[in-house]
């Protein structure tokens, strides 16, 4: 059974960091295009960023909102993604959830169960 | 960016049949497949993927859910309705980055 666990959520000040880890199993992770996503207050969905496989070299892609200041990242050896939020924005404020795409193509078929980031004063 | 756009809500009877559209900005088509994929979200729970390129079935999904279109036009239809259909959805296009999704549309029974 494939399965996708993030942790690392919780509420921070504007401006500091925060690392999200999404630790995975039921699958073969290191061959997984793995992404983030995630999802506003008001309900909408958002990408966020995506790592590929050692095969395409790690690329990485991100969202023009977060570009700068998040890095997705990944340790085969533990089958678990990472995301590590810098100059965070109350905007930022979400929950976030991993996936697996389907590579090549980029439809999500798994999703974890999400944590919650909330950036508050 | 591709925008997606999705009515906010629809309602309809047990039964019946649901029509949920997505219109893009720009097309989603290449090489003979569409990059549209539509996703299920119930209160408290994670999206749920429906279809992949516009109109097939996911694993697990029941028949009465099927997709369509091509181009700048989709549609998920659920015919017919029941009540555990009750969710919003959402489309989602991989044709060109950023992945981007609609806005959602919560159906909702009459």
């Amino acid at each position: 059974e494939v399965q996708l666990v993030e942790t690392g959520g919780g509420l921070v000040q504007p401006g500091k960091s925060l690392k999200l880890t999404c630790a995975t199993s039921g699958f073969t992770f290191s061959n997984a295009w793995m992404h983030w996503v995630r999802q506003s207050p008001e309900k909408q969905l958002e990408w966020v960023a995506q790592i590929k496989a050692k095969s395409n070299n790690y690329a990485t892609y991100y969202a023009e909102s977060v570009k700068g200041r998040f890095t997705i990242s990944r340790d085969d050896s533990k089958s678990s993604v990472y995301l590590q939020m810098n100059s965070l924005k109350e905007e930022d404020t979400a929950i976030y959830y991993c996936t697996r795409g389907y590579p090549g193509i980029d439809w999500f078929a798994y999703w974890g169960q999400g944590t919650l980031v909330t950036v508050s004063s | 960016d591709i925008v997606l756009t999705q009515s906010p809500a629809l309602a309809v009877s047990l039964g019946q049949r649901a029509t949920i559209s997505c219109k893009t900005n720009q097309n989603v088509d290449y090489y003979g497949n569409s990059y549209m994929h539509w996703y299920q979200q119930k209160p408290g729970q994670q999206p749920k993927l429906l279809i992949y390129l516009a109109s097939n079935l996911a694993s697990g999904i029941p028949a009465r859910f099927s997709g369509r279109g091509s181009g700048t036009d989709f549609t998920l239809t659920i015919d017919p309705v029941e009540a555990d259909d009750t969710a919003t959805y959402y489309c989602q296009q991989s044709r060109n980055l950023p992945w981007t999704f609609g806005g959602g549309t919560k159906l909702e029974l009459k």
